[in-house]
């Protein structure tokens, strides 16, 4: 069964800052990738995904992730964030072919202040 | 991108009423359609999988008999909470995509409360 480990319960930065939120993954076969962002009020969308290719993947917003196969890892990543980004974010992945359902993390609520 | 429609986005029942939740692909065609439910900051936790014209897989402890799932059309998933409890109280989220190795498009989340 798969898993998704996100260490980053609650994160708090100001303006400008630099953001990174980890993301781990248990499961024994290949894997696709996601990110989802949920801003206050509204549904989950997507910033970015991973299924194959390039493992630095680049999203909207100004977020990218890296997937480390050998470290199990998707870490989310914005080199300077805004308030606007202020939102819950949900690392979660599936199995390719497979079970399209997502399993989620637990997900990382983002405070940015002004 | 393709655009889910969930409906009602809240909704208060009493307790022993039922609840139906409607979850609409505006702009494409799901065979199959997922249902997770949110606990107050919390993950989504997969509650069963909703296919079209056959019976939805449940996830183990997930009463099927409490938690009803219709997908009578390849645009169209329902779920009805029966005899809802106050336990039942949360935040429902559907999903689905245009096949496989896409990424899934959310609803807006029902969040319902049994009082």
């Amino acid at each position: 069964a798969q898993s998704v480990s996100q260490h980053n319960h609650h994160v708090i930065l100001s303006e400008a800052a630099s953001l990174e939120l980890g993301c781990n993954y248990s499961y024994g076969g290949t894997v696709n990738l996601f990110w989802y962002v949920q801003y206050p009020g509204q549904h989950l969308q997507l910033l970015l995904k991973y299924f194959s290719g390039d493992p630095l993947v680049k999203g909207i917003k100004g977020f990218e992730a890296e997937f480390i196969k050998s470290k199990f890892s998707f870490n989310l990543r914005k080199p300077s964030v805004q308030w606007s980004d202020t939102a819950e974010y949900f690392c979660a992945v599936n199995a390719p072919g497979g079970r399209r359902a997502l399993t989620f993390g637990s997900g990382t609520r983002l405070q940015v202040q002004p | 991108g393709a655009v889910v429609s969930q409906h009602p986005s809240r909704v208060i029942c009493k307790s022993g009423t039922s609840v139906k939740i409607e979850c609409r692909s505006l702009d494409f065609q799901a065979t199959t359609m997922f249902w997770y439910r949110q606990f107050p900051k919390q993950s989504l936790m997969l509650m069963a999988t909703s296919n079209e014209g056959s019976k939805a897989t449940y996830e183990q402890g997930v009463e099927k008999d409490k938690f009803l799932i219709n997908h009578a059309s390849l645009t169209l998933s329902t779920l009805t909470v029966t005899s809802a409890h106050p336990e039942d109280s949360s935040f429902y989220i559907c999903s689905a995509s245009t096949g496989a190795n896409t990424e899934a498009f959310f609803g807006q989340g029902t969040r319902l409360t049994v009082v």
